[in-house]
């Protein structure tokens, strides 16, 4: 079955650690991106991916890094800058644009800052 | 003033009950109109989508836009307790362009 991959699905990170989130799929999709979702404040933009080898930045980029080597993959690392760190991240991915509409997201990895 | 805003809820219904969930926005360009149901600990899964204004059903579910109004809308029919989850509306100028979500209402149907 086609789909989005995410792990792992719960993770510790100790204070000043970098720590990357993987994501993959097999949908053949070329657009991929990565949010952050908190209580009460809906799902919000960190990253997108629309072909291999480019990304932009989304609202709220400050403190990550992402990379997009292959079609398939797009990990997100959390990095010793990003002060709040502790909520749940989504991947999701998309047909071309003008080829489609709605993304397919992943399960989430839960991040929490020990 | 967001770009989309959704009442939180907490919405609590009996079984059987209709819902009606809903969103404004404010940017007019929105043309594209989604509904993504969440399961606790799940990622969002695309329930309904709408392009530009009028109504959409699929089965138990009906998605109505008012662009005039700026105000979209999710009925839920005969609601079961699987239909338990946190909704998440979504919105964009075009299919290249950003999508914008709502924060989401949770729903608790009651059997």
């Amino acid at each position: 079955d086609g789909g989005i991959t995410q792990s792992p699905k719960y993770l510790f990170r100790k204070e000043g650690q970098n720590v990357t989130l993987s994501c993959e799929q097999n949908l053949n999709h070329d657009a991929m991106y990565w949010y952050r979702q908190d209580p009460g404040q809906g799902l919000r933009l960190i990253y997108y991916s629309q072909i291999v080898n480019d990304f932009q930045k989304g609202d709220i980029a400050e403190g990550y890094s992402v990379s997009r080597e292959k079609k398939e993959s797009f990990p997100l690392t959390v990095t010793s800058a990003q002060k709040n760190p502790t909520a749940f991240y989504l991947c999701a991915s998309s047909l071309s644009p003008g080829q489609g509409i709605g993304y397919t997201f992943g399960s989430g990895t839960r991040l929490t800052v020990v | 003033q967001k770009e989309v805003e959704q009442d939180p809820g907490p919405l609590s219904v009996p079984e059987g009950a209709i819902v009606s969930l809903n969103c404004t926005y404010s940017n007019s360009a929105f043309q594209y109109f989604m509904w993504y149901r969440q399961y606790s600990r799940k990622g969002p899964e695309l329930l309904m989508y709408t392009y530009s204004s009028g109504n959409k059903e699929d089965g138990r579910f009906t998605a109505q836009v008012d662009k005039s109004s700026k105000y979209i809308s999710l009925f839920i029919r005969d609601s079961q307790p699987s239909d338990s989850a946190t909704y998440l509306c979504a919105m964009s100028a075009g299919t290249g362009n950003q999508f914008y979500f709502g924060t989401g209402t949770s729903l608790t149907v009651i059997p």
